[in-house]
C-alpha cells in the first residue's frame, strides 16, 4: 500500500497569513493526487485534484503543486472560513489512503 | 449535477451486520465507480472499496475484505455497504463518493451515515 505521509498535523495562522500543507508519497504516485477540506459535522469538500486542478467553486486562493512523491497545498490570504481540517489522498494504487489530516485553526 | 443520498443513522448491537445505502440521482449510476469512505469520531479518512456497478467487480483495501461488502442495483440507482461482526471499532461515520470520467474524481459525496456499535 501507498503510504501518505501528511504535515504538519495542526497548524494555527494568523488572518490573511499565507498556510503549506504537504504530503509526501511513499512512492511515485504520478500527481494522481486530491485535497479536501472538512469542517466538523460535513462531508470532505475536493479543493485539489490532479495534484493542481482546482475543483469547481474553490476559491483561487488555495491552490495544489508537487510532483513524483512530494505534494503541497498552499493557502493564500487566510480566510475565517478556512478553519477545517484539510486531508491529501491518492488515487494512482489501490486502496486508495488518505493523510492523517492538519488541522488549521485560527491564531 | 448528481445528487448521493445516503441512508439515516443506525444503533446496532455488537456482533451483527448492518446495510447501509447510497442513492445515486440526477445520472445512472453505472457511469460510477462507488467508492465508500469510513471516518471514526475526530479521526481521519479511511478508504474502504470501490465497486463498479456496471458489472460488480469490488477492490477493497485488505483491512476491510472480510469487515465490508460493496453491492450495487442498478434498478435502483442505489449501492451498498455491508458492515459484518460489528464491534465498536466500527462505530463511525461511512461516506459514499464517485470517481467517473465525466468530472474530477470525488467530487461528489454523500452526507454519511453513522453507525453507533453498542449493546
Amino acid at each position: 500500500d501507498i503510504q501518505m505521509t501528511q504535515s504538519p498535523a495542526s497548524l494555527s495562522a494568523s488572518l490573511g497569513e499565507t498556510v503549506t500543507i504537504e504530503c509526501r508519497a511513499s512512492e511515485d504516485i504520478y500527481s494522481n493526487l486530491a485535497w479536501y477540506q472538512q469542517k466538523p459535522g460535513n462531508s470532505p469538500q475536493l479543493l485539489i485534484y490532479d495534484a493542481n486542478s482546482l475543483a469547481d467553486g474553490v476559491p483561487s486562493r488555495f491552490s495544489g503543486s508537487g510532483s513524483g512523491t512530494q505534494y503541497s497545498l498552499k493557502i493564500n490570504s487566510l480566510q475565517s472560513e478556512d478553519v477545517a481540517s484539510y486531508f491529501c489522498q491518492q488515487y494512482n494504487n489501490y486502496p486508495y489512503t488518505f493523510g492523517a489530516g492538519t488541522k488549521l485553526e485560527l491564531k | 449535477e448528481v445528487q448521493l443520498q445516503q441512508s439515516g443513522a443506525e444503533l446496532v448491537r455488537p456482533g451483527t451486520s448492518v446495510k447501509l445505502s447510497c442513492k445515486v440521482s440526477g445520472d445512472t449510476i453505472t457511469a460510477y465507480y462507488m467508492h465508500f469512505v469510513k471516518q471514526r469520531p475526530g479521526q481521519g479518512l479511511e478508504w474502504i472499496g470501490r465497486i463498479d456497478p456496471e458489472d460488480d467487480s469490488t477492490k477493497y483495501a485488505e483491512k476491510f475484505k472480510n469487515k465490508a461488502t460493496l453491492t450495487a442495483d442498478t434498478s435502483s440507482n442505489t449501492a451498498y455497504l455491508k458492515l459484518s461482526s460489528l464491534t465498536s471499532e466500527d462505530t463511525a461515520t461511512y461516506f459514499c463518493t464517485v470517481i467517473t470520467m465525466m468530472v474530477p474524481p470525488f467530487a461528489y459525496w454523500g452526507q454519511g451515515t453513522l453507525v453507533t456499535v453498542s449493546s
